[in-house]
């Protein structure tokens, strides 16, 4: 059975700084991994995602990793902004299309 | 585009009651989900729908619990009855899957917060 852990669960950082969220899953067969992001109140925003054959993505400042061998991946925010406070969610698709979920890293950046 | 719809966005109601969730898809996927978050466990799917026939519905807590696709616009996810316990945000989602749709992502709606008292 597939499992998604997300560490830190929460992290506090200055404005300005590069932050890296971590990802891990336990079954290695998926066909893709995704980057959500959640404000309160709000749906899930998809932010990045990452096919089974790849090993980056990037959009803007936001840049993500997929080591599917090791079960591992990485979002990584450069130049942190106070926009960036949310939760951020992780998810790996199996066939069909469903999505096991991370519990998710909530981040707060202080101005 | 109009992206994932869902109403009611709230909703309270007393336990024993029949609540219904609707969802309208983004217009040409063909793949709908219905997902549950709570603080305790997080997101967790609940059934999908490919081409609007059900697939997967391991993830239904209960046979309290039922979902329908009458069509590809349209879907519904139906509590009864009702239990405080079912208290969460109930989110629907929509994609494009199957082969050679490997990077499409799934669009949520903004879900619906469900207390039951």
């Amino acid at each position: 059975k597939q499992e998604v852990t997300q560490i830190p669960a929460a992290l506090s950082v200055p404005e300005g700084e590069n932050l890296v969220l971590n990802c891990s899953f336990t079954d290695s067969a998926i066909y893709n991994l995704q980057w959500f992001r959640q404000d309160p109140g709000k749906g899930l925003t998809s932010l990045l995602l990452i096919q089974s054959s790849q090993r980056e993505q990037t959009s803007g400042r936001l840049n993500a990793s997929l080591d599917k061998s090791s079960g591992r991946s990485t979002l990584y925010i450069a130049a942190s902004q106070p926009g960036d406070s949310a939760t951020y969610l992780c998810a790996v698709s199996g066939q069909g299309g469903k999505l096991i979920f991370g519990q998710g890293t909530e981040l707060s950046v202080k101005p | 585009d109009a992206g994932v719809i869902q109403s009611p966005r709230h909703e309270v109601t007393e336990m024993g009651q029949e609540v219904t969730l609707r969802c309208k898809p983004i217009s040409g996927h063909n793949s709908l989900f219905w997902y549950r978050q709570t603080m305790m466990r997080g997101l967790e799917l609940l059934i999908y729908f490919n081409n609007n026939v059900p697939i997967d519905d391991s993830g239904m807590p209960e046979d309290r619990f039922s979902a329908k696709m009458p069509n590809a616009s349209f879907s519904t996810l139906k509590i009864q009855p009702s239990e405080p316990r079912d208290s969460a945000v109930y989110f629907c989602a929509s994609s494009l899957t199957g082969t050679g749709y490997s990077n499409q992502p799934q669009h949520f709606g903004d879900g619906t917060r469900l207390s039951i008292l």
